[in-house]
């Protein structure tokens, strides 16, 4: 299996400008969770998935920040405008049913916003 | 809302050193946790899990865990470290059933050779 598949591995982009990361998790896995990591604030969860319908969006900061899941392969989270306070890596990860409750991650996609 | 602490930030130690990094939550029922590795430029990795049964849990590379839930403690040890054990070590939790995972600050292990 491949595992989790996230791109761009890095995107550099100037403030205000719009950012779409995307992720394909594993086949078969029915959950799929969005997180950002930083030296602040640690791992948060911005929103996750189950049989692509969104579940739990309370962790998404603001408006800026959407996500979306068009079919069980493939999920994208885009921020428009960005600002520097974005930059962080951005970790996608799937996961199964009980009873193995378990997350499989992706590599992240390290974003700097100047 | 549920919460997990974990005490320290950058544990130093030199090969064959006994491990210990502590971890505390906050959650008001059944809960699942795990721990899991980051090393460094990597994703992260399970290293293991407690959803119910013996309270000492055993994963990967000689890690082992126990839940002590009169602590709501699930602190994680190894005898013996390794060089290749310096990573960053993240603690985390579930309700029972449910599949959010809240997380740790983490801590990051240097392992001196």
């Amino acid at each position: 299996d491949a595992g989790v598949i996230q791109s761009p591995r890095h995107e550099v982009t100037e403030m205000g400008q719009e950012v779409t990361l995307r992720c394909k998790p594993i086949s078969g896995h029915d959950y799929l969770f969005w997180y950002r990591q930083t030296m602040m604030r640690g791992l948060e969860l911005l929103i996750y998935f189950n049989n692509n319908v969104p579940i739990d969006d309370s962790g998404m900061p603001e408006d800026r920040f959407s996500a979306k899941m068009p079919n069980a392969s493939f999920s994208t989270l885009k921020i428009q405008p960005s600002e520097p306070r974005d930059s962080a890596v951005y970790f996608c990860a799937s996961g199964r049913q009980e009873p193995y409750n378990e997350q499989f991650f992706g590599p992240g996609t390290r974003l700097t916003v100047l | 809302a549920q919460s997990v602490s974990q005490h320290n930030h950058h544990v130093i130690l030199s090969e064959a050193a006994s491990l210990e990094l502590g971890c505390n939550y906050s959650y008001g029922g059944t809960v699942n946790l795990f721990w899991y590795v980051q090393y460094p430029g990597q994703h992260l990795q399970l290293l293991l899990k407690y959803f119910s049964g013996d309270p000492l849990v055993k994963g990967i590379k000689g890690f082992e865990a126990e839940f002590i839930k009169s602590k709501f403690s699930f602190n994680l040890r190894k005898p013996s470290v390794q060089w290749s054990d310096t990573a960053e070590y993240f603690c985390a939790v579930s309700g029972a059933g449910s599949y959010q995972l809240t997380f740790g600050k983490g801590t990051k292990l240097s392992v001196i050779p």
